[in-house]
C-alpha cells in the first residue's frame, strides 16, 4: 500500500534554532517528492521538488534530502524564524499512474517560539 | 504567490442547503483538482479535471459534483449539505500531470 509517513507529528523550537523533519514513504514506482509549507488557513506552497537522481536540494534556509534506496526524505530548516511556523507536508508522486497520483503525508506542525 | 483563487474563504450554512465553492486560476493550467482536508489529516483528492469538459472522481468518495466549462474555472457543488461535509476544501492547478500543483487559499465549510 502506497503511504507517506511523517515525523514528528508536531515540533516546537526556539527562534534561531535548526530543526529536521522526516518523511518515509512506500510509494512505488517513485516519480518525485515535494515538500510543501502550509500556513494556517492557507493552501500549501511548494518548497522543493526532488527526483530519483537528486540527493539534496536547497531553497534558502530550507534543505531537502532524499535517499531513494531507503525511501526517506528530510527537510532541514536553518536558523528558524517565527514565520516558519506552519505545517510541512511531504508529497510523493507515483510514476505508474497517468494521473500522476500524489500521496500526501499528514504533515509536521512546526511552531517557532521567540 | 500562485494566481489561484477560492471563494468564499469561510462558509457557515444549515443542513440541506445547496452550495457552490468557486475556484478560478489565471495561469492557463489545464489540470485542476479539488482536495478535502480535515485538521491534522492529509489531503484527499475528491475531483480532478484534465481540461474543459473533463471531470473525474478522485480517491475519496464525495457527494459533491464539479464542472469544467472554462479552463480557468472549476466550481464544486454540494446539492444538499450535511454536517459530515464540514471540512476545508482546497483547489489546485498544474500545467501538466506530475508537475507542481499550485493551491488556492481554501474554503472552510461548516455545516450546522
Amino acid at each position: 500500500k502506497n503511504q507517506v509517513e511523517q515525523s514528528p507529528q508536531s515540533l516546537i523550537i526556539l527562534e534561531g534554532k535548526n530543526c529536521t523533519l522526516q518523511c518515509n514513504y512506500t510509494v512505488s514506482p517513485f516519480s518525485n517528492l515535494r515538500w510543501y509549507k502550509q500556513d494556517t488557513g492557507r493552501g500549501p506552497v511548494s518548497l522543493t521538488i526532488m527526483t530519483f537522481s537528486e540527493n539534496t536540494k536547497s531553497n534558502g534556509r530550507y534543505t531537502a534530502t532524499l535517499d531513494a534506496d531507503t525511501k526517506q526524505s528530510s527537510l532541514h530548516i536553518t536558523a528558524s524564524q517565527l514565520s516558519d511556523s506552519a505545517s510541512y507536508i511531504c508529497v510523493v508522486a507515483d510514476r505508474g499512474s497517468t494521473l500522476g497520483r500524489l500521496y500526501f503525508g499528514r504533515g509536521t506542525q512546526l511552531t517557532v517560539w521567540p | 504567490e500562485a494566481d489561484i483563487y477560492q471563494t468564499p474563504r469561510y462558509l457557515v450554512i444549515g443542513t440541506g442547503k445547496k452550495i457552490t465553492l468557486e475556484c478560478s486560476q489565471t495561469m492557463g493550467h489545464d489540470k485542476m483538482y479539488w482536495y478535502q482536508q480535515d485538521p491534522g489529516m492529509e489531503l484527499h483528492l475528491i475531483h480532478y479535471s484534465y481540461g474543459v469538459n473533463s471531470t473525474e472522481k478522485g480517491d475519496l468518495s464525495s457527494e459533491s459534483t464539479v464542472s469544467r466549462i472554462r479552463t480557468e474555472h472549476f466550481p464544486l457543488t454540494l446539492e444538499s449539505a450535511r454536517p459530515s461535509h464540514t471540512s476545508q476544501y482546497l483547489c489546485a492547478s498544474s500545467e501538466r500531470v506530475q508537475e507542481t500543483q499550485y493551491f488556492g487559499p481554501g474554503t472552510r465549510l461548516l455545516v450546522l
